[in-house]
């Protein structure tokens, strides 16, 4: 079956970049999510790829993807503190059933 | 603003009652997801709903969980009996149809069996 692989915690300093990578198994995905979760709240879709494409940008945010690998990895420049969160890595054949990794937890310092 | 509405946001029990959670999806959306989140397990998909039908509940104990969607606005995910292993969160998401996997997550029921 399809699983989803991420390292458990990252801590950065406010103004550098944090990368959160992710590994997954299923090679049919065509759609590579990331999520966020801030405490207390349900998960919101921050960004998504398709597995025909190799990188894409939105802002601050950097998605790339490596389909060979199976290696999906997001890139936050400028990371702030109201980027501390957990994020979560997901993917899909269908666009509707989501296997979601274990989430990351990104730890922003001052 | 358009937001998925859960009830409660928290329940605490006693092992062997039966718990009921509700979900009101946004408006709209034709697919409606329950997941279970716990810290050794993360995120799990015990079933989700299209047009009001369950397309798949594998990931659900069927011997004790249950979920219905009685109508497009109410989706309710049942434990009976309940036990302390089922202490998590619990989100339900809803998704328009012909997306590509925006989910819209509810803030979810923490859920405590004792």
């Amino acid at each position: 079956g399809e699983d989803v692989e991420q390292s458990l915690f990252l801590s950065v300093r406010e103004g550098d970049s944090s990368v959160i990578n992710c590994t997954y198994t299923d090679s049919s995905s065509t759609y590579l999510y990331w999520y966020k979760q801030e405490p207390g709240a349900g998960l919101q879709l921050l960004t998504y790829i398709f597995s025909n494409m190799d990188m894409k940008q939105d802002q601050r945010l950097t998605v790339l993807l490596n389909k060979k690998d199976k290696h999906l990895s997001l890139r936050i420049a400028d990371t702030q503190t109201g980027d501390s969160a957990i994020y979560f890595c997901a993917e899909s054949k269908t666009a509707s059933k989501l296997t979601f990794g274990t989430g990351t937890r990104l730890q922003v310092t001052l | 603003d358009a937001r998925v509405t859960q009830t409660p946001r928290h329940k605490v029990t006693e092992m062997g009652q039966e718990v009921t959670m509700r979900c009101q999806p946004i408006l709209g959306h034709n697919t409606v997801f329950w997941y279970r989140q716990t810290m050794m397990q993360g995120l799990e998909l015990l079933a989700y709903f299209r047009n009001r039908a369950p397309l798949d509940d594998s990931g659900m104990p069927k011997d004790r969980f249950s979920a219905e969607m009685p109508d497009a606005t109410l989706a309710t995910l049942k434990i009976q009996p309940s036990e302390p292993r089922d202490s998590a969160v619990y989100f339900c998401a809803s998704a328009p149809g012909g997306g590509v996997g925006k989910l819209f997550f509810g803030s979810g029921t923490q859920l405590s069996v004792l």
